[in-house]
């Protein structure tokens, strides 16, 4: 069974500097889709960078960019000039190539915090 | 363009009962995926439905179950609710086409369910 871990229960950045999110992760597939999610006080899952397995390139959006090592099994996000509306919790999810349905298998989440 | 839609926001049950959750999913989106989430932890995956079937479930035993309309919304059942099934219950909806697998899904906002 596939697994995420996130070792870093909380992070604190200052405002306008750069920090990195880590997420490890096991399984035996070659065809899967890793994903950062944001979820703010709001409660609201909100997608931060997708990246696919078969894709070497990084995937970058905007601030944020993700460090993907797949023979490392890791895939790490990158905020850069953090803001204040960054603060949230972080959650790194794996999604199977192979499944038959939308199954993201989530980590325990990282909860960012941005001092002003 | 409108969200996906989750009601009521918060509720409060006893042991024992029964409670009915409601998801609206977002325009153009065809399938429905249910999650909890205990405090402190990442989502887990309890079903999703496509076509108003089920077409794949997680570890939760039988008294979770679901319903998908014709307009795509949804509904989650829990019976006989116990003190552990306390938690954040997220519903998510996607656009099952061509190259759906690395598509994102699209969260509500939840709904905080207490089991007293």
């Amino acid at each position: 069974a596939q697994t995420v871990t996130q070792s870093q229960p909380e992070m604190s950045v200052q405002e306008a500097e750069t920090v990195t999110l880590s997420c490890t992760y096991d399984t035996s597939e070659s065809d899967y889709y890793l994903f950062w999610y944001k979820q703010p006080p709001s409660r609201q899952m909100i997608l931060v960078i997708r990246q696919e397995a078969y894709k070497q390139q990084n995937a970058t959006e905007n601030r944020f960019s993700v460090n993907f090592q797949k023979a490392a099994k890791s895939f790490s996000l990158k905020i850069s000039d953090s803001q204040l509306g960054d603060a949230a919790m972080y959650f790194c999810a794996y999604r199977s190539g192979l499944d038959s349905n939308y199954q993201l298998i989530w980590g325990a989440g990282t909860k960012l915090i941005i001092k002003p | 363009e409108t969200g996906v839609t989750q009601s009521p926001t918060h509720l409060i049950k006893t042991r024992g009962q029964q409670v009915t959750l409601r998801c609206s999913s977002q325009s153009g989106h065809n399938t429905v995926s249910w999650y909890q989430q205990a405090l402190g932890q990442g989502p887990q995956f309890i079903f999703q439905y496509y076509r108003e079937e089920e077409n794949g479930r997680g570890n939760f035993p039988p008294r979770f179950s679901g319903l998908q309309f014709p307009n795509y919304s949804s509904e989650l059942n829990v019976n006989a609710l116990e003190l552990d099934d306390s938690a954040l219950y997220l519903c998510a909806s996607s656009a099952r086409t061509g190259g759906w697998q690395g598509s994102p899904l699209h969260f509500g906002n939840g709904t905080r369910l207490t089991v007293t």
